[in-house]
């Protein structure tokens, strides 16, 4: 069974950094793209960039290109989403999928940053 | 960018009707085109892929539709169960791009 499952809920303070995962399990994860999407409370989905299946070539969404860097590890077959330097704006629900077509999800992962 | 527009944005349907959602992507996206199913605090599932291909699992009365810019997901017989927002998604071309999303509601 194909699962994708990622890191609890953070609470992070302005200016702290993050790094979240997301672990798949039930495929080979060299075979797959995987992205990462983000809605915001009460809002619709978007995608902040996808990363190749050996983790060689990340591609990001303009709005988010600098902001936040994708990376995967093979040998654990998880891939991340880090931040440096986070704003209270980054608050939201963060969702890994896999491919373009996002034939699986991620549970999610609840990001809440506040002073 | 790829804009998506779904329409309408909130539907209200009878349990056992048919209802039909629409989505228009601004240029053409090759049929690389899915839907998804979000209920309140769960993750988007993918319902169809490819335009008009039901992921596994998804029942029958789910069907997608459409070429060009214009698509459409019909779910033949609501069932209760079905009630939550759904989203199209192109993935033809980075920046992959999704819809406001139309919220189907219980009449």
């Amino acid at each position: 069974e194909v699962q994708l499952v990622q890191s609890g809920a953070e609470v992070k303070k302005p200016g702290e950094s993050l790094k979240i995962s997301c672990k798949g399990s039930g495929y080979s994860f060299t075979d797959f793209w995987m992205g990462w999407l983000r809605q915001m409370p009460g809002k619709g989905l978007e995608w902040l960039g996808i990363i190749s299946p050996g983790g060689s070539n990340a591609t990001y969404s303009p709005s988010f290109q600098g902001q936040v860097t994708i990376s995967v590890d093979k040998s654990i077959s998880t891939a991340y989403l880090q931040w440096t330097s986070l704003k209270a704006s980054d608050t939201a629900m963060y969702y890994c999928a896999r491919r373009g077509s996002g034939d699986y999800w991620g549970q999610g992962t609840l990001v809440t940053v506040s002073s | 960018e790829i804009v998506m527009t779904q329409s309408p944005a909130t539907l209200s349907v009878s349990p056992g009707e048919r209802a039909t959602l629409s989505c228009r992507t601004s240029q053409s996206v090759s049929g690389n085109l899915a839907w998804y199913q979000q209920k309140p605090g769960q993750a988007p599932r993918l319902l169809i892929y490819g335009t008009s291909t039901r992921a596994t699992g998804v029942p029958a009365r789910f069907s997608g539709s459409g070429s060009g810019t214009q698509f459409t997901l019909t779910i033949s017989s609501l069932q209760s169960e079905d009630f939550a927002v759904y989203y199209c998604q192109q993935y033809n071309k980075w920046m992959y791009t999704f819809g406001q999303g139309t919220k189907l509601e219980i009449k």
